[in-house]
């Protein structure tokens, strides 16, 4: 496609249920990121991949959450016993390298996941 | 630590007004310096962005103002129109040489609301 999907749009989970969003990046991008958006909390670094490099995993907030990148294109995070905290739309994003003067991310439209 | 401090939370102006929103950062260390705009229920786009090379870009009505000495930088929005009614995101990062690494740090946001 055109732009990054993220799936599902929106999730509602029992409080410790495990949950896992996927991403499809642009195809071609190498980089790929995930954030957390809160309300009033902007967004949160969580993990980066870059080609086969190992990821970035310094903003991942405990050891429930976790990222994969297959083959470099689809990425999953999986939140295992998800907790109240956890509500928050989660935002994927990927990037080309080399591109002079475009450094920006191309967002996907979230997953608003909302633990009860 | 916030490494980037955005104001103001929120911004109410008439049409036709002048927009200004404004990031400071922390780290001597980033060299890159992107505006995202999110309309709700959308991921976050990039709007406009900086090096530390130039004091001032313009894309039509969105220039940025970077000032590194006192390590701050803001987007004006020009003419401003209730279409422009969204959260901006500050963002900041460090371009390593062959651009290995895009990790984004971001502002908290502002919400913008431009009266008719």
């Amino acid at each position: 496609g055109a732009g990054v999907s993220q799936s599902p749009s929106n999730k509602v989970t029992e409080k410790g249920k495990d949950v896992e969003l996927r991403c499809d990046p642009i195809s071609g991008h190498t980089a790929l990121y995930w954030y957390r958006q809160s309300l009033g909390q902007g967004l949160e670094f969580l993990i980066y991949f870059q080609g086969n490099s190992a990821p970035d995993k310094s903003g991942l907030p405990s050891d429930r959450s976790s990222a994969e990148r297959t083959g470099g294109s689809v990425s999953t995070l999986t939140i295992q016993r998800t907790q109240q905290e956890d509500s928050a739309v989660y935002l994927c994003a990927s990037s080309t390298l080399g591109q002079g003067g475009v450094y920006g991310y191309t967002f996907g439209s979230g997953t608003r996941l909302t633990v009860v | 630590q916030q490494q980037v401090k955005q104001s103001p939370q929120s911004l109410i102006v008439q049409k036709g007004g002048i927009s200004i929103i404004n990031c400071a950062y922390e780290n001597t260390a980033f060299d890159y310096f992107p505006w995202y705009q999110q309309f709700p229920g959308k991921g976050p786009a990039l709007l406009i962005a900086i090096r530390p090379d130039v004091s001032e870009k313009k894309e039509g009505r969105f220039t940025i103002s970077f000032n590194k000495s006192a390590k701050q930088f803001s987007l004006h929005i020009m003419d401003s129109q209730p279409g422009d009614s969204a959260t901006y995101f500050c963002a900041a990062s460090i371009f390593e040489s062959g651009g290995s690494n895009y990790k984004l740090t971001f502002g908290k946001g502002t919400l913008l609301t431009v009266n008719p």
